[in-house]
């Protein structure tokens, strides 16, 4: 089970923020939340991953609630290549295999 | 090389025959996962690697599934007696677990596309 509930799909337009809205509500206070994508016929991307303060990197942003129930990844300005599928996981310590739900597909145009 | 490395690239093969697929993971990795893409569908966790642990083999589909790791680097799936189902890309990652016990970033091969027909 992959414990997070992610929209199906979204549209942004190129140049706007995208928030990547996910739901993971049974979290557990070790589970750290992780970001990946994957771009048509390509392996996955890992994003960003975080455990409670809202993180910043190169790619995008997430914003993790107060109580951890939900999290947003943002990308700040949306290009066409970020059209992807974006998966958001959660996963406890080391040891245990990182599983991909269904993911959000994100549309970006132009 | 810098990347993870898997072959064959494509594959077609009859129904029941058997089939290997290799990856080469990141020098100095220690986790190794496989999953599976089916077309138009999600990643389908196989099996998982981590250290000297036993695997975690939760997500083979049926014993015509296996996959061992070899001193710690190169890891093998082998699939017998093929079906038409079996039909997808078969994807590599590979991460460093981290000292703090996080799982690090998993960096994922070209994927082996298999065919069945």
């Amino acid at each position: 089970d992959a414990k997070t509930t992610q929209p199906t799909s979204m549209d942004c337009a190129e140049g706007r923020a995208a928030n990547l809205p996910c739901n993971h509500s049974t979290i557990s206070g070790n589970e750290y939340v992780y970001w990946y994508r994957q771009i048509h016929s390509q392996g996955p991307q890992y994003i960003i991953h975080g455990l409670k303060n809202n993180e910043t990197n190169e790619m995008a942003s997430l914003i993790i609630t107060e109580d951890r129930k939900s999290s947003t990844l943002i990308l700040p300005h949306a290009t066409l290549r970020d059209t992807a599928v974006y998966y958001c996981i959660v996963l406890a310590q080391a040891g245990t295999a990182l599983i991909f739900g269904k993911g959000t597909t994100l549309s970006v145009s132009s | 090389g810098a990347g993870v490395s898997q072959s064959p690239s494509n594959k077609v093969t009859e129904k029941g025959k058997d089939v290997e697929l290799r990856c080469d993971p990141i020098s100095g990795h220690t986790a190794l996962y496989w999953y599976r893409q089916s077309l138009g569908q999600g990643l389908e966790f196989l099996i998982y690697f981590q250290g000297n642990s036993a695997p975690d083999k939760s997500g083979l589909p049926s014993d015509r599934f296996s996959a061992e790791r070899t001193g710690g680097s190169v890891s093998t799936l082998t699939i017998q007696r093929t079906q038409q189902e079996d039909s997808a890309v078969y994807l590599c990652a590979s991460s460093l677990e981290e000292l703090a016990g996080v799982t690090g970033e998993l960096f994922f091969g070209e994927g082996s596309r298999l065919t069945v027909l």
